[in-house]
């Protein structure tokens, strides 16, 4: 099993649309976790940092859930700009490595 | 504000040949990292420095080695490059490692022929 696991989509959601995705860690010692954007050859750009009461940007909101062991990003009001990969971090715990999950492609259709 | 910046952006080897990564932050971060990206395989750490002096091997290592020149640069360095060595690669740095959000470059295409 992999350390961090995403469902690779596409996700083809409609301007406007709510959207979610959800990120699984197999390490219960993790610690910190992060939601990074990433447009088709550019590099990851950080979207948000997940903190365990949640965290809300805008339109985007952050969940930690540590019981079950997955973070997730939602993402309300979807617009075309939002089309990109999502990808989450995980640090991996007891260590200082970021691991990354593989991403979740998003398109958002006018 | 240059963040995290890579050099080259754009590389052609021939198997057997070696080259040299570069990347430079100047966000004054301690920790820095090398990562490889492949369709399907996500980013995978490849070497990493917690510190200045320090670097230790992530994921795939094998074919690499890293510079952590001072605490600015870490480079990456292919000594014989191999097919299965193309990739993109991307630099990061954070401030610390693990529990503060990383940024990176804006990656290196490397194709080995």
């Amino acid at each position: 099993r992999k350390e961090v696991e995403q469902d690779p989509g596409p996700f083809n959601v409609p301007e406007g649309a709510t959207v979610a995705f959800n990120c699984t860690y197999s390490n219960s010692a993790s610690q910190s976790f992060f939601w990074y954007r990433q447009d088709c050859r550019k590099e990851p750009k950080l979207l948000m940092s997940v903190y365990s009461s949640g965290n809300e940007d805008g339109r985007f909101t952050a969940q930690l859930n540590r019981a079950s062991q997955y973070i997730s990003l939602l993402i309300r009001d979807s617009k075309l700009s939002d089309s990109a990969t999502y990808l989450c971090a995980v640090n991996s715990g007891g260590t200082y490595k970021y691991i990354f999950g593989t991403g979740t492609r998003l398109k958002v259709l006018a | 504000n240059a963040g995290v910046t890579q050099t080259p952006k754009f590389q052609v080897l021939k198997t057997g040949q070696s080259m040299t990564l570069q990347c430079a932050q100047d966000m004054n971060h301690n920790s820095m990292y090398w990562y490889r990206q492949d369709p399907g395989m996500g980013l995978r750490l490849i070497y990493y420095s917690a510190s200045e002096g320090t670097t230790d091997k992530g994921e795939v290592p094998n074919g690499y080695n890293v510079s952590r020149l001072n605490k600015r640069e870490f480079s990456l360095r292919l000594e014989s490059a191999a097919p299965s060595q193309t990739s993109v690669y991307f630099c990061a740095s954070s401030r610390s490692t693990g529990g503060t959000e990383a940024f990176f470059g804006q990656g290196t295409r490397l194709t080995v022929v």
